[in-house]
């Protein structure tokens, strides 16, 4: 059973470029997380998504974050019009019911430039 | 979701066990307490999960106390490749919420 699976692994953006982050979640799981670290920070929280349904975006900036997760396909979570303090390390993570026991990704490194 | 309190860091030598202590005191009565391992450059890994007095998987032990104030992560004889940021986090099932909330964890050093 493959786990959660994430692309790009690196991504490079000018500033004002849009990003998109890709999640697979782990076969059978249906919940999704995404998480933020930045340099030297430990995580943050951003959005929790079931299929076809945002259920907690508490932790997303209100302007240029998004985040879906399609009723086919991976989770997708996307930044607009980038800036330097969205570089960071975005995980994102996947269980099989609302739980703690989450399955992390390896990670998508922003570097905005 | 209750606040946990851990050691920044912490420096071991291979072969010793290591004790990482978390501090919870406002622990709700259907809190799970959970730690997670991460490594340079990957996502978090769930090490294990207990409610109360001790729970013990493969990779290590956790002990809570009576009140359960307090959580006790127990990594028995640590090698190099054990070094790592340790997060004890609380939180309930309970609630749409599924979030969990990172503190800044205790960075473990292991030397030879």
């Amino acid at each position: 059973n493959a786990g959660v699976m994430q692309n790009p692994r690196h991504l490079v953006r000018r500033r004002g470029q849009e990003a998109r982050l890709r999640c697979s979640p782990m076969k059978g799981h249906s919940h999704v997380y995404w998480y933020r670290q930045l340099p030297e920070e430990g995580l943050k929280f951003m959005v929790y998504l079931q299929k076809e349904n945002i259920i907690d975006e508490s932790g997303m900036p209100k302007e240029r974050f998004s985040a879906e997760f399609p009723k086919e396909g991976p989770s997708i979570l996307r930044i607009q019009q980038v800036v330097r303090g969205d570089s960071a390390a975005y995980f994102c993570a996947s269980s099989p019911v609302r739980r703690e026991e989450q399955y992390f990704g390896p990670g998508t490194r922003l570097t905005v430039t | 979701l209750a606040k946990t309190t851990q050691p920044i860091s912490m420096d071991s030598y291979e072969g010793q066990e290591v004790n990482i202590t978390c501090s919870h005191n406002n622990i709700a009565t259907n809190d799970y307490i959970t730690w997670y391992q991460q490594f340079p450059s990957q996502g978090p890994r769930f090490i294990i999960q207990g409610y109360k007095t001790k729970v013990t998987n493969e990779v290590a032990s956790l002990f809570i106390p009576a009140d359960r104030k307090s959580s006790t992560l127990s990594l028995p004889r640590v090698s190099l490749s054990d070094t790592a940021v340790y997060y004890c986090l609380v939180g309930v099932h309970s609630g749409n919420t599924g979030k969990l909330i990172f503190g800044q964890g205790t960075t473990l050093q292991v030397k030879p």
